[in-house]
């Protein structure tokens, strides 16, 4: 069962122009991860915000969660194209166990 | 620092035929972690290993087996090839939050395995 489901499923947005995807999970978290999966490769770890942060920067990302709405959002600043990729959140449930638990993903195209 | 290798990259399998996807990590991680990635499903946990010696179960363990003997190495095997288990595989490593002490770690992914099951 997924428990994080990421929203839009896909995001075609302009360079230069700031891209927001979002996240909702269904049950109570220790910590929410997002990461990014370029065409034909791995996923690759982005952010990392615990259940009592609230918002939390990376250069150009920003990520905020809201526990009593269960949901987080990922915003990317001044778009570039080399930020085209699919991206994913993932929860864990239990403190100390390394499971996580993917959305579905957004597919981010930024044009050029 | 090689992080997360697979192999192989590609692999085609008759139905019923045995193999074995190779997962080796050089960052002295002690969590390992295989998933499968399907379109419009995300990633869903197989198995995985908090340490040499110690597995369990995921989300979808049927029809896979793994091992973990070494903390480097973490094989996953296909028993019977089915034509349900075409799919990308990821391997996945961390640090253990139990040894650390700093709550759950990112995880480092390999490039993955992309397998079609004839």
């Amino acid at each position: 069962s997924q428990q994080g489901e990421e929203d839009p499923q896909a995001l075609s947005i302009q360079e230069g122009e700031n891209a927001t995807m979002n996240c909702s999970y269904k049950t109570s978290i220790n910590n929410l991860q997002w990461y990014r999966q370029n065409s034909g490769r791995g996923l690759v770890h982005l952010i990392l915000i615990r259940s009592n942060e609230r918002e939390k920067h990376s250069g150009r990302l920003r990520v905020t969660l809201d526990t009593s709405k269960k949901s987080s959002s990922l915003l990317i600043t001044a778009s570039r194209a080399a930020d085209t990729a699919s991206y994913f959140c993932a929860t864990d449930s239990n403190f100390g166990n390394e499971k996580l638990t993917f959305g579905t993903g957004t597919r981010l195209t930024i044009i050029p | 620092n090689a992080g997360v290798t697979q192999t192989p990259k590609f692999q085609v399998l008759k139905t019923g035929q045995s193999m074995t996807l190779q997962c080796a990590q050089d960052m002295n991680h002690e969590y390992m972690s295989w998933y499968r990635q399907d379109p419009g499903m995300g990633l869903r946990l197989i198995h995985y290993s908090v340490g040499a010696g110690i597995t369990d179960q995921g989300e979808v363990p049927n029809g896979y087996n793994v091992s973990r003997s070494t903390t480097e190495d973490f094989p996953l095997r296909l028993l019977s090839a089915a034509p349900s288990q075409t799919s990308v595989y990821f391997c996945a490593s961390s640090y253990s939050s139990l040894i650390t002490g700093q709550g759950n770690q990112p995880q480092h992914f390999g490039d993955g395995t992309r397998l079609s099951i004839l």
